[in-house]
C-alpha cells in the first residue's frame, strides 16, 4: 500500500530534550516536505526536499533542521525545542513528473513541549 | 512570495444546498493546486488535484475549477450532507521552485441537517 508514515504520532517532551520525528514514504518520490499547523493559521512548510541531499527552507524553518540521506526518509530534527513549537506535523511526499502529482500526507504527529 | 486566501473563513448551510468554496492565489505560475479536506484532529484527504493546464476536475458530488489568470479556484459542493462538515483546505505548488508549497488558512464547512 502507497503510504507516508511518521513516528511518533504523539510526543510530549520538555524544553532543550533533542528529539527526531521519522517520515519514510514508500512511493519513491522524489520531494519531501515537513509542516506544521497551529489552530487559525493553515499549514505552514518548515523545509522540503527535492532529492537526496537537496533540502531547502520552507516559510518557518527556524529551530528545525532535515536530512535526506536516503530517498524514502525525511527526519525532522529539534536540537532544541520550546514551547512555541508545540504544533501538529505533518510529512508529505510527491512525484513532479506525470498526472498523479499530489501531495501524500503522513497521519501527523502531535508535539507538546512544555 | 505566494500567498493563498481562502474565503469565508466558515460556512454554515442546511442540508442538501450546493455551495461553492474559493481560493486564491497571488501568484499565477503555479504547477498545480489541491484540495484538501480535514476533520478536526485528523489528518489531510486528498479531495481533487487540478494540474495548471486544467480547467477543472470532478469527483462524486465534488467539482473544482481553475482559473489560473485570475489567481483563483473554487470547490463546489454538490447536495450537501452533514458528513461534508470539515475543514477545507487548498494548496498550490510553485512553477518555478518545484518544492514549494503553500496552503490556505482553510474554510470551515457546518452542514446542518
Amino acid at each position: 500500500e502507497a503510504q507516508v508514515t511518521q513516528n511518533p504520532r504523539y510526543l510530549i517532551t520538555v524544553t532543550g530534550k533533542k528529539l527526531t520525528v521519522t517520515c519514510s514514504q514508500n512511493m519513491n518520490h522524489e520531494y519531501m516536505s515537513w509542516y506544521r499547523q497551529d489552530p487559525g493559521l493553515g499549514l505552514r512548510q518548515i523545509y522540503y526536499s527535492m532529492n537526496v541531499e537537496v533540502t531547502d527552507k520552507g516559510d518557518v524553518p527556524e529551530g528545525y533542521k532535515v536530512s535526506r540521506k536516503e530517498k524514502r526518509n525525511f527526519p525532522l530534527i529539534l536540537e532544541s525545542p520550546s514551547p512555541n513549537q508545540t504544533s501538529l506535523y505533518f510529512c508529505a511526499s510527491w512525484i513532479r513528473q506525470g498526472p498523479l502529482n499530489e501531495q501524500f500526507f503522513g497521519p501527523g504527529t502531535r508535539l507538546t513541549v512544555l | 512570495k505566494q500567498e493563498v486566501t481562502q474565503i469565508p473563513a466558515a460556512l454554515s448551510v442546511p442540508e442538501g444546498e450546493n455551495l461553492v468554496l474559493n481560493c486564491s492565489f497571488t501568484d499565477s505560475a503555479i504547477y498545480n493546486l489541491q484540495w484538501f479536506r480535514q476533520d478536526p484532529g485528523k489528518g489531510l484527504t486528498s479531495l481533487l488535484l487540478i494540474q495548471s493546464s486544467q480547467r477543472e476536475q470532478t469527483s462524486g458530488r465534488l467539482n473544482a475549477s481553475l482559473d489560473k489568470s485570475s489567481g483563483r479556484s473554487t470547490l463546489y459542493i454538490a447536495a450537501s450532507q452533514p458528513g461534508d462538515s470539515a475543514t477545507y483546505l487548498c494548496a498550490v505548488i510553485g512553477n518555478t521552485n518545484a518544492g514549494k508549497s503553500t496552503f490556505g488558512d482553510g474554510t470551515t464547512l457546518t452542514v446542518k441537517p
